[in-house]
């Protein structure tokens, strides 16, 4: 496995505001992936991160709301801007780790309110 | 649609018995399969993949895929209480690195 860092892992934002969420991994990875976990639901794919290139949107998530960065093999972050109520989620950063695996990793989630 | 459907429970099961959770999944041609295990607040935690039908056994836990009825399954022997989470089952289709999950099962252990 490897070992991912998200910051934050928390937090509290006004309606409006945009937040930047950031993923750290102690390797370099060439797959990165960022979800998000409604309260009681199950996870969902946002966008697949690629380095050097625009990230991959899944239907129902546009760059505008979502923008991702990915600079580096080692480091992504994902924005949400303009933040409502229902973007109150746990957002979740996950990568496969070593050669040709597909098994994926997570993160340690940043749980976001917005209130 | 692609989809992933999972009983929500909770599946309550004594400790020391067997817990059995099951997946289905409607794309023929998924290629791999995983369970993970999220306990409440955190993130998930992977558990077990396989990739070929028959079992596979990783200490207590015994996956269990049949490609032919689309269907995965993730026994617990010997369930303990640190065991009670929520198991998601995820599928990736072939030709894809996207992940499909389940709804998850919630598992709690009575000891």
């Amino acid at each position: 496995s490897a070992v991912i860092s998200q910051k934050p892992s928390r937090d509290i934002c006004q309606r409006g505001t945009s937040l930047t969420i950031q993923c750290q991994v102690d390797s370099q990875v060439t797959m990165m992936f960022w979800y998000r976990q409604q309260p009681g639901q199950s996870l969902t794919l946002i966008a697949t991160a690629n380095q050097g290139s625009e990230a991959t949107y899944e239907s129902g998530f546009v760059i505008d709301k979502f923008p991702i960065s990915r600079p580096n093999l080692t480091f992504s972050t994902l924005t949400v801007s303009n933040m409502s109520p229902e973007d109150s989620s746990i957002y979740l950063c996950s990568v496969f780790v070593g050669g040709a695996s597909t098994e994926a990793f997570f993160g340690q989630g940043t749980r976001l309110t917005v209130v | 649609q692609k989809e992933v459907e999972q009983n929500s429970g909770p599946l309550s099961v004594p400790e020391g018995a067997i817990a059995s959770l099951n997946c289905t999944y409607s794309d023929r041609v998924s290629q791999s399969f995983f369970w993970y295990r999220q306990y409440s607040g955190k993130s998930p935690e992977l558990i077990m993949s396989i990739y070929s039908n028959g079992d596979k056994e990783d200490g207590r836990f015994t996956a269990q895929l049949n490609k032919a009825s689309q269907y995965v399954s993730l026994l617990i022997r010997d369930s303990q209480p640190s065991d009670s989470a929520t198991y998601l089952c995820a599928v990736r289709g072939s030709g894809t690195y996207k992940y499909i999950f389940g709804t998850g099962t919630r598992l709690k252990v009575l000891a």
